[in-house]
């Protein structure tokens, strides 16, 4: 089945700088991967999500890139600011109704 | 537009008891499923219920099982609670068939004593 690994468990990036995660999946029959933030006491929001048909795709701050052939997949986030800090999941899928969840990475964004 | 919501945000049980939670999905989605998250870690597929059916299911016991009633709402319940089962379950509707585009609510916190 399915294996999502996710990396780093824990970032800490200078306000107004750049913050990349990474993750990498196992099965080469996946092609549906939602990136998730999840703020304190609140369920996981969806951010951004990308088909495997597409390399790259922007939502203002926000990018994810996927390479299908490496299997990996990230996430871009520029101009950080401090409402940005949260745990961010990966998750992939091949539409058969069940994502698998990455680990989380927590996102500190310092002042 | 009303989110997904659940009930109830908290609720304590002791071992062996048996609960149920609830969840209504957000306006015009008919697939809901659910997801126990520990502490720390991601979300835990459970199963996701579609036309009033079990759809799938992911690795956890018969203990947990669901329902899904005519306007798309759904229960889980959890008999013998064991006081691994502390989690927050989070419900996720959807308006496709398929596992995708989730909206979550903010869950129900279980803590078994």
């Amino acid at each position: 089945g399915e294996n999502v690994e996710q990396h780093p468990s824990t970032l800490s990036v200078q306000e107004g700088d750049s913050a990349v995660i990474k993750c990498t999946y196992s099965d080469s029959a996946s092609n549906y991967f939602p990136w998730y933030k999840q703020e304190l006491g609140k369920g996981p929001q969806l951010i951004i999500d990308i088909r495997s048909n597409v390399g790259e795709k922007k939502d203002q701050r926000i990018a994810v890139t996927l390479n299908k052939t490496a299997k990996h997949f990230s996430l871009h986030i520029t101009e950080t600011q401090p409402e940005d800090s949260a745990v961010y999941f990966c998750a992939a899928t091949e539409s058969n109704y069940q994502l698998i969840w990455g680990a989380g990475t927590k996102l500190i964004i310092k002042p | 537009d009303a989110g997904v919501t659940q009930s109830p945000t908290h609720l304590i049980k002791t071992r062996g008891q048996q609960v149920t939670l609830r969840c209504s999905p957000k306006s015009g989605h008919d697939t809901v499923s659910w997801y126990q998250q520990a502490l720390g870690q991601g979300p835990q597929f459970i199963f996701q219920y579609y036309e009033e059916e079990e759809r799938q299911r992911g690795n956890f016991p018969d203990r947990f099982s669901g329902h899904q009633f005519p306007n798309y709402s759904s229960e889980l319940n959890v008999n013998a609670l064991l006081l691994g089962d502390s989690a927050l379950y989070l419900c996720a509707s959807s308006s496709t068939g398929f596992d995708e585009k989730l909206f979550f609510g903010s869950g129900t916190q279980l803590s078994v004593l």
